[in-house]
């Protein structure tokens, strides 16, 4: 089946800073999405991205199919953006998302 | 805006008890899946449905875990009996379509442990 790493796998920052999270995947997929699981265990949907660029505030997500990997960037941190970030990619005929293994993100004040 | 709805939210069992967990999804969403998140581990899929048909439960332990959607709309997921190593949070799905372009939406999952 299809492998889905996601890197670093913790991160500490300090709150106003800058970080990128990298996604890469093993094999061709239909699309892909970011997500962020907070303390509650919520999925909450960020990006819907399977090529291209996308923007969402202080959030922004990029795929490159080609090369099979994405990135989500995060800047001026904030201590709500806690939580753990997913990468998930659809791949399959039924288009069930594989996920990688998370990045733990703990912003300090 | 809509939401996928699951009850319970909290569920403490003992082992060989069984359990049952409910899904509703986003209303129209026609494809329905069951995820498993063991703890510090991304969510991987038990079961999927498209409309009342399963559509991929190769990873569904059979033995014990049983899943229906009867009329295409709700759903439940039961496990019969639990056993320690069911301790998870259990995730609900739903989207659209299957289609390659479909988002997926996650309900705010049901957090099992077994004793």
């Amino acid at each position: 089946g299809i492998q889905v790493e996601q890197s670093p796998p913790d991160l500490i920052l300090q709150e106003g800073a800058n970080s990128t999270l990298r996604c890469n995947f093993s094999d061709s997929v239909n699309n892909l999405q970011w997500f962020h699981q907070n303390p509650w265990g919520q999925l909450i949907n960020l990006f819907y991205i399977p090529s291209g660029t996308k923007q969402n505030g202080r959030l922004s997500a990029t795929t490159v199919a080609t090369e099979r990997y994405s990135l989500l960037y995060i800047s001026s941190s904030q201590t709500t953006d806690s939580g753990v970030y997913f990468c998930a990619v659809a791949w399959g005929y039924g288009n069930k998302l594989v996920f990688g293994a998370g990045t733990i993100l703990r912003v300090k004040s | 805006e809509a939401e996928v709805a699951q009850s319970p939210r909290y569920k403490i069992t003992e082992k060989s008890q069984a359990v049952a967990f409910w899904c509703d999804p986003i209303s129209g969403h026609a494809t329905l899946y069951w995820y498993r998140q063991i703890l510090g581990q991304g969510p991987e899929l038990l079961v999927q449905f498209q409309d009342e048909s399963v559509v991929d439960d190769s990873q569904l332990p059979k033995d014990r875990f049983s899943a229906e959607r009867l009329k295409g709309v709700d759903s439940t997921l039961k496990i019969q009996p639990a056993e320690l190593g069911d301790s998870a949070m259990y995730l609900c799905a739903s989207s659209p379509r299957t289609g390659k372009t479909e988002t997926q939406y996650f309900g705010p999952g049901t957090r099992l442990l077994v004793l």
